[in-house]
């Protein structure tokens, strides 16, 4: 396994423009979570998968954002009508059900992220 | 609301230990990670901690203080790839998910 994997690594859109990232992680992990983040900030939470169903949504994920885990393997992040507010790293996390390696831990193990430029 | 604190910037000599401080006021608390992150890169795990006390893992070590809401990782034998940002991170309490609040990070410059 090579980790959780993003796609496209750099996306330069227009403002108004529609954007999607994808996100494959981990196979054995059924966790996924997106999280966005700007220049000299720390990731921001915005929202979390358990296998399919999307549990939590951050108040950040405007109605303009959707995020999609159709078969509890990879997900999608749509941007629609984008800001130039939205330009930033979008990252993606996941992790397994149950614990590995150091108990109670269950780490999350990132992507590399999506970085977002709206001109 | 949450809040984490860090320092902005730090700057340490090769071969030099630093410490880097990390305190947090959050409506619970269910476990404290570091993660390292290089520019453009993802973060990475280096340690948690849920109990007080220090945990140890190579050259890198990671304190906990509950009743005063107060990390720090400590880094020995600096080394030039350190150079990162070194992000404090709290996990709060939600039933079956595991998201983490972030600090803003440490920029950590390791010169010769």
């Amino acid at each position: 396994d090579t980790g959780v994997s993003q796609d496209p690594r750099h996306k330069i859109t227009k403002r108004g423009q529609n954007v999607t990232f994808r996100c494959d992680p981990i196979s054995e992990h059924n966790r996924l979570y997106w999280y966005r983040q700007t220049l000299g900030q720390g990731p921001e939470f915005l929202t979390y998968f358990q296998n399919e169903a999307q549990l939590e949504k951050s108040r950040l994920l405007s109605d303009r954002f959707s995020a999609e885990r159709p078969k509890g393997s990879f997900s999608t992040l749509e941007i629609q009508r984008t800001e130039q507010g939205d330009s930033a790293m979008y990252l993606c996390a996941s992790s397994p059900r149950r614990s590995m390696g150091q108990p109670g831990a269950n780490v999350l193990t990132f992507g590399a992220g999506s970085r977002l430029t709206v001109l | 609301g949450q809040n984490i604190d860090q320092p902005t910037e730090m700057t340490a000599t090769e071969g030099a230990i630093v410490q880097i401080n990390c305190t947090y006021q959050t409506s619970g608390f269910n476990g404290l990670f570091w993660y390292q992150q290089h520019a453009g890169e993802a973060p990475t795990f280096l340690s948690y901690n849920v109990l007080d006390g220090l945990e140890e893992k190579g050259r890198f070590s990671s304190f906990l203080s509950r009743s005063k809401g107060y990390s720090y990782l400590l880094l020995k034998e600096l080394q030039m790839k350190d150079s990162a940002s070194y992000l404090c991170a709290v996990r709060l309490p939600r039933v079956g998910a595991n998201n983490l609040f972030f600090g803003t990070g440490t920029r950590l410059t390791v010169i010769p």
